[in-house]
């Protein structure tokens, strides 16, 4: 049962222009979400999180956008650079039940910047 | 400040063995979380240890296991070991709070052939 899904394995983007990844989940129980973006031979690197009581969280060229009632949210990367090709994992907790320590995630979007 | 380390970074093992993976976790996080990479699965949770004890267990078989020591450094075991068991193996460290973000480590890469 995958309750965050990223239905998009891959997403090809020019430099310069807006990348958005895209990510759902399905347990209404998740109530803080996480991008993490990943090269190879590394470890998932934290990009950026938003609350469920908020709609968007903004932090430089990335914004995380939540909308709680279709329980999707999205990356934008504006604009979008060459270093950032990459695995971006989408992740969720249910922080009010304690269980922060347990981050959900999903497959994983691999995002190719072309210059 | 040190990042998280985990070692070994490469493992080949074969069928029927047991591994031992280690990971110490950034200076002054008591929080150590495991975490299963595979190709079809993407990320699973394995658990979670704080102050010695685990916290929290994801849904993966008995022959998955942990510990952690006083100094915060943890290992994850597993034995009797299977074909599906090659993956990449992370480890994520935090303070341990509830608002506390995980930082992760390069990984160890385990093959069982």
């Amino acid at each position: 049962d995958q309750q965050v899904k990223q239905n998009s394995p891959s997403l090809s983007v020019q430099e310069g222009r807006i990348s958005i990844l895209n990510c759902d989940y399905t347990n209404s129980m998740f109530d803080y979400f996480l991008w993490y973006k990943k090269y190879p031979a590394e470890g998932p690197t934290f990009l950026i999180s938003i609350s469920s009581i908020k709609d968007k969280n903004e932090d430089g060229r990335f914004t995380v956008f939540l909308n709680k009632s279709a329980k999707h949210l999205s990356l934008h990367i504006v604009p979008s650079q060459p270093g950032d090709s990459a695995v971006y994992f989408c992740a969720a907790s249910a922080r009010s039940g304690g269980s922060n320590y347990k981050l959900t995630f999903g497959k994983g979007t691999l995002l190719t910047v072309n210059p | 400040k040190a990042g998280v380390t985990q070692t070994p970074r490469y493992l080949i093992k074969t069928r029927g063995q047991q591994v031992t993976l280690s990971c110490s976790p950034i200076s002054g996080h008591r929080s150590v979380s495991w975490y299963q990479q595979t190709p079809g699965q993407g990320l699973q949770f394995l658990f979670e240890y704080f102050s010695e004890t685990q916290r929290n267990k994801g849904n993966f078989p008995g022959r998955f296991s942990g510990r952690q020591f006083s100094n915060s450094r943890s290992e994850m075991n597993v034995s009797t070991l299977e074909l599906g068991d090659s993956a990449l193996y992370l480890c994520a460290s935090s303070l341990g709070q509830v608002t506390n973000e995980q930082f992760f480590g390069p990984g160890t890469r385990l093959t069982v052939l």
